[in-house]
């Protein structure tokens, strides 16, 4: 299994324009989450999806969209990008009261 | 609100000395995760917790509810354990998580 893959690594951007992080998990996991996490913060919660077909904001969603049309597949949708969004995106996918499992981070400039 | 604190916020330990991480909880949280962020980024589940007490190699998690209380212990630390830990609380009934600020642990050889 690859756990819970995240593309691209790194990615710079200017502002106004969009971009999607992609997020792939082959668990078989219902649940899957968006995060950003700045500088010294902690993680906060940007979307999140308890199966195909259904998706609810988290604390951050302004800016940001998602869509989950299957189980594996959770992208995250930047449609005009503006400085604050800088920071780093996790991806992380559980089964119901279990351990979460992360991907390893997408980095993402916007200047 | 549900809220996590943990402290301290940052610790730093000889090779060898045994390590205590505190996190405390609001009132809503159902389970108790503490979660490892290496150096390079990369996070990884170490425990989930909603009662008693969870070992695994050095590392043991323990949870008083009554206290609303968590401990994160290491023992015979190592470099190799310096990383970021965090305490993340489970929303009761909503699976999703609220983080705490993390510790970040040096450990000195």
């Amino acid at each position: 299994n690859a756990g819970v893959t995240q593309t691209p690594k790194f990615r710079i951007l200017k502002i106004g324009q969009s971009m999607t992080l992609q997020c792939t998990q082959d668990m078989n996991h219902n649940y899957m989450y968006w995060y950003r996490q700045d500088p010294g913060m902690g993680l906060k919660l940007i979307y999140y999806s308890v199966g195909a077909g259904i998706t609810d904001k988290g604390e951050v969603p302004n800016g940001y969209n998602v869509s989950r049309s299957t189980t594996e597949d959770f992208p995250l949708r930047l449609e005009l990008a503006a400085p604050s969004q800088t920071s780093v995106y996790f991806c992380a996918s559980s089964y119901s009261s279990t351990l979460y499992f992360f991907g390893p981070g997408t980095r993402l400039t916007v200047l | 609100k549900n809220e996590v604190e943990q402290s301290p916020q940052n610790l730093t330990a000889q090779e060898g000395e045994f390590i205590t991480i505190n996190c405390s909880y609001s009132v809503g949280i159902s389970a108790l995760h503490w979660l490892q962020q290496h150096p390079g980024g990369g996070i990884v589940s170490l425990f989930m917790l909603s009662s008693g007490k969870k070992k695994h190699g050095r590392l043991i998690a323990t949870i008083n509810i009554q206290e609303k209380h968590s401990s994160l212990h290491i023992t015979a630390s190592h470099p190799r354990d310096s990383a970021v830990y965090i305490c993340a609380g489970e929303i009761q009934g909503a699976q999703k998580l609220v983080f705490g600020q993390g510790t970040r642990l040096t450990i000195n050889p």
